[in-house]
Order: C-alpha cells, then sequence, then structure tokens
C-alpha cells in the first residue's frame, strides 16, 4: 500500500523551529517529486515547497523563503521539511503529499499523508 | 500568482441531485487543473487529473471539464458520502495554487 506518514508536529513558540518528517512506502519514493501543502484551521489549502525527485531542485512559496528547508533522504524514503523562525500564521496542519507521475516535478498530488498538526502560540 | 476563482463557496443540494461546481483561473492554465475531495477532519483525495481525467478509483458519478480558463467540476447524482469540501488545484505555473473552496451539504 502506497502510504505517506508525517510526524514532527507541536506545539512551538514564535520565532521557534521545528522539523517535520514524512515516512513514504510502498512507491519507489526516489522516483517522485514530493511537496508540502498546509492548511490553517478552518481554511483551505495552501501550496508550502517542492522538492525534485533527487532533490536537487526546490521550490518555495513567498510566504515561507528563508524560513522554512525542504530535503530529503532517498536512502531512508523520508521527506523533510524544517520550520524556523516560526510565526502565528505558520500554524496549520501540514500534509506531505505525492506526485502521481515519475519525474514530473509538478503534477497532480496523488496521494496524501495524513497531516501533522503545526501550532505556533506563546 | 495565478487566481483560482471557485464558485460557488458552498451549496445545498438533495441526494440524487446534479451538483456543478466551478473554477476560473486568472490565466491560460490549459489543462493543468485537478480537482480534490475533502472531508472533514481528513486530507484532501485527488478525484480528477488534467482537467477530465477520472483518478483510478474514483466513482464515475465524478466527472470534470474545461481548458483555458474555465473549468467544471460535476457530480453527476449527490450520494450522502459526497458531503465535503471540494478544491480545484492549478499546476501550470508555480506557485501551485488552489481555489478557495466549495463545501457541499445535503439538503
Amino acid at each position: 500500500e502506497v502510504q505517506l506518514v508525517e510526524s514532527g508536529g507541536g506545539l512551538v513558540q514564535p520565532g521557534g523551529s521545528l522539523r517535520l518528517s514524512c515516512s513514504a512506502s510502498g512507491f519507489t519514493f526516489s522516483s517522485y517529486a514530493m511537496h508540502w501543502v498546509r492548511q490553517a484551521p478552518g481554511k483551505g489549502l495552501e501550496y508550502v515547497s517542492a522538492i525534485g525527485n533527487s532533490g536537487r531542485s526546490t521550490y518555495y512559496a513567498d510566504s515561507v523563503k528563508g524560513r522554512f528547508t525542504i530535503s530529503r533522504d532517498n536512502s531512508n524514503n523520508t521527506l523533510y521539511l524544517q520550520l524556523s523562525s516560526l510565526r502565528a500564521e505558520d500554524t496549520a496542519v501540514y500534509y506531505c503529499v505525492k506526485v502521481s507521475r515519475q519525474h514530473l516535478p509538478y503534477d497532480a498530488f496523488d496521494i496524501w499523508g495524513q497531516g501533522t498538526m503545526v501550532t505556533v502560540s506563546s | 500568482d495565478i487566481q483560482m476563482t471557485q464558485s460557488p463557496s458552498s451549496l445545498s443540494a438533495s441526494v440524487g441531485d446534479r451538483v456543478t461546481i466551478t473554477c476560473q483561473a486568472s490565466q491560460d492554465i490549459s489543462n493543468y487543473l485537478n480537482w480534490y475531495q475533502q472531508k472533514p477532519g481528513k486530507a484532501p483525495k485527488l478525484l480528477i487529473y488534467d482537467a477530465s481525467n477520472l483518478e483510478k478509483g474514483a466513482p464515475s458519478r465524478f466527472s470534470g471539464s474545461g481548458s483555458g480558463t474555465d473549468f467544471t467540476f460535476t457530480i453527476s447524482s449527490l450520494q450522502p458520502e459526497d458531503i465535503a469540501t471540494y478544491y480545484c488545484q492549478q499546476y501550470d505555473f508555480l506557485p501551485l495554487t488552489f481555489g478557495g473552496g466549495t463545501k457541499v451539504e445535503i439538503k
């Protein structure tokens, strides 16, 4: 079964840091670009970041550029998102998502993790 | 950024009704348009990709059409399990962007 399982969320103070992990299984992780999408409580979906299948190329939404870092470990089938300089407006459920087709950096998101909640508050 | 304008933001319909949601892009995105369903407390689920292709395993009552800037998502016969929020998403331009969502309820 193709599966994504996020972890690492929690309560953090403004200005703090957190690292989210996403463990992938059931597919050839190294062949697929991976992305992060977030959803603030009661709000819609917001695109956050992307990383190519090899890890060489990355992309960040303006709202997180310079503060978040996406990375991946293809040997351990794990995606990461390092969150730094956190703000109240970063409070959201963070979803790890897989693209549908191999080797395409941008595509439909066919598999979503269950999400991990990040709360930024003092 | 490409703005994706979904309408309506919410709707109420009876079981068996035909339901239509529209999504308008602020510029031409060809057919790089996907539709997702999100049930309360759950992650979104891909239903339609590339504007009109039904994702494997998705019920055939779901369909999509359109290209360029105007897109339509249809539920041919609304079922109780279709209660959810539906989102369109473009992936032609960075940043990828989502519509604001359409909440579908049973009348």
